[in-house]
């Protein structure tokens, strides 16, 4: 079946380094994927989305781009901030005609961002 | 603009008692859904409705129920609580699932907390 993995967690970094959160993809036939961001005492917000190969998703400075050929979508940005400390979760939904096909979530990868 | 609000924020059960989780959307959707999230785990969805009196399972719809007898509400009722449904619940609207071929955002409740005991 469709599934999603993510990089475990929790990360912590200093403010102003470099993140990578990986997430990898297994799904018969051409998912959408996404990155939604929970921050602490609210409900998940999407984050980036993409549709397609080679399509890269961009939102608050973070960025992932959909690698058909190693089933990945990996996120990234090149300077945290305390303000980024959530968890975040990847996730990919399929289509097919006439159903209602649900988000295939990760585990989520909490991060903190330390001043 | 509320969005997706859910009832209550947390809520402790008994083995065997019942409880209904609130949600309701103020954006018009005609989709809706419930998740549930256990501990390091991602998301299963457990029910969702794509209008008025309609709905249909999920992944993991066993001890649970639903009704949409309004496009603005989705409750989600658990009918004998045991400790398996100790979980984080969110419920969640889009307009559609697709449009104009590019998928709809989700829009997500903060979340009920239910431990059951």
């Amino acid at each position: 079946g469709d599934s999603v993995t993510q990089m475990e967690g929790p990360v912590t970094l200093s403010e102003e380094a470099f993140l990578t959160i990986n997430c990898t993809y297994t799904a018969t036939g051409y998912p959408s994927l996404f990155w939604y961001v929970q921050y602490p005492g609210e409900g998940l917000q999407l984050l980036l989305k993409a549709t397609k190969a080679d399509d890269k998703g961009s939102n608050k400075g973070f960025e992932a781009t959909y690698r058909k050929e190693t089933t990945s979508f990996h996120l990234e940005k090149g300077s945290v901030q305390v303000s980024d400390s959530a968890v975040y979760f990847c996730a990919l939904r399929l289509f097919s005609s006439g159903s209602a096909r649900q988000l295939t979530f990760g585990s989520g990868t909490q991060l903190t961002v330390l001043p | 603009n509320a969005g997706v609000t859910q009832t209550p924020k947390f809520r402790i059960l008994k083995i065997g008692q019942s409880m209904t989780l609130q949600c309701t959307q103020d954006m018009n959707h005609n989709y809706m859904y419930w998740y549930r999230q256990d501990p390091g785990m991602g998301l299963k969805l457990i029910y969702y409705s794509v209008g008025a009196g309609i709905t249909d399972k999920g992944e993991v719809p066993n001890g649970y129920n639903v009704s949409r007898s309004t496009t603005e509400d989705f409750p989600l009722r658990l009918e004998l609580a045991a400790p398996s449904q100790t979980s984080v619940y969110f419920c969640a609207s889009s307009y559609s699932i697709q449009r104009d071929g590019i998928t709809d955002t989700q829009y997500f409740g903060p979340g009920t907390r239910l431990t059951v005991l």
